[in-house]
């Protein structure tokens, strides 16, 4: 079975300052991971994915997400954060090669962050 | 990004109605549906699965038949809430999954309050 962990309930950043959002997961085989953002009352909206290659994945607005296999992350990180970032933030997984059409995705319980102006 | 779009964004309605929520793939074939509900401060909770042409395969714990999906072309999938009573009351929310790109999109939202 495959889980999500986002450690963190809640992050504060300074406007302008660096921002990361953890995640760590577990699948069986390669992992196929997302981040999405959902704004309140709002569905969720696609920021970017990792499949294969390059390590570092960059998204929408800025964002940008690093794959470490060997710690089995896959942490949310943008370099200036904008109080308009502030927002409610998922990761979710799936393996990569899902079998019978199982394309579910496992999500984590979601990371506040506040941009504090 | 791809846009999928959902109908109604909120309703209220009454216990013992029924409530039909429309989620719409706008500008891609969704081969695969799903349905989540979402409580307030939590993540998503997976309701079900619909593949274009066949029935939805529910999540344990989930009721078949209060939920309906429909899942009848591939821009189109509908959620009924049958005998709707206040603890259906959520946030539903229904994501498309593009072939192509292989990714889930997600729709808006609907904001159940059953009185």
């Amino acid at each position: 079975a495959q889980s999500v962990a986002q450690p963190e309930d809640q992050v504060n950043v300074a406007e302008g300052n660096p921002l990361t959002v953890k995640c760590t997961y577990s699948v069986s085989g390669n992992p196929y991971l997302f981040w999405y953002v959902q704004y309140p009352n709002r569905g969720l909206q696609f920021l970017l994915k990792y499949i294969t290659g390059d390590n570092l994945v960059k998204g929408s607005y800025g964002f940008e997400a690093e794959f470490n296999k060997s710690q089995t992350s896959f942490h949310l990180k943008k370099p200036s954060a904008l109080v308009s970032d502030s927002a409610l933030y998922f990761c979710a997984v799936r393996p990569l090669y899902s079998g019978a059409g199982s394309y579910q995705l496992t999500f984590g319980k979601g990371t506040k962050l506040s941009v504090i102006p | 990004g791809a846009v999928v779009s959902q109908h109604p964004s909120w309703v209220i309605c009454k216990s013992g109605t029924s409530v039909k929520i429309e989620c719409r793939s706008l500008d891609f074939q969704a081969t695969t549906m799903f349905w989540y509900r979402q409580f307030p401060k939590q993540s998503l909770m997976l309701m079900a699965t619909s593949n274009e042409g066949s029935k939805a395969t529910y999540e344990q714990g989930v009721e078949k038949d209060k939920f309906l999906i429909n899942h009848a072309s591939l821009t189109l999938s509908t959620l009924t809430v049958t005998s709707a009573h206040p603890e259906d009351s959520s946030f539903y929310i229904c994501s498309d999954r593009d072939f192509h790109t292989d990714t889930q999109y997600f729709g808006p939202g609907t904001r159940l309050t059953v009185l």
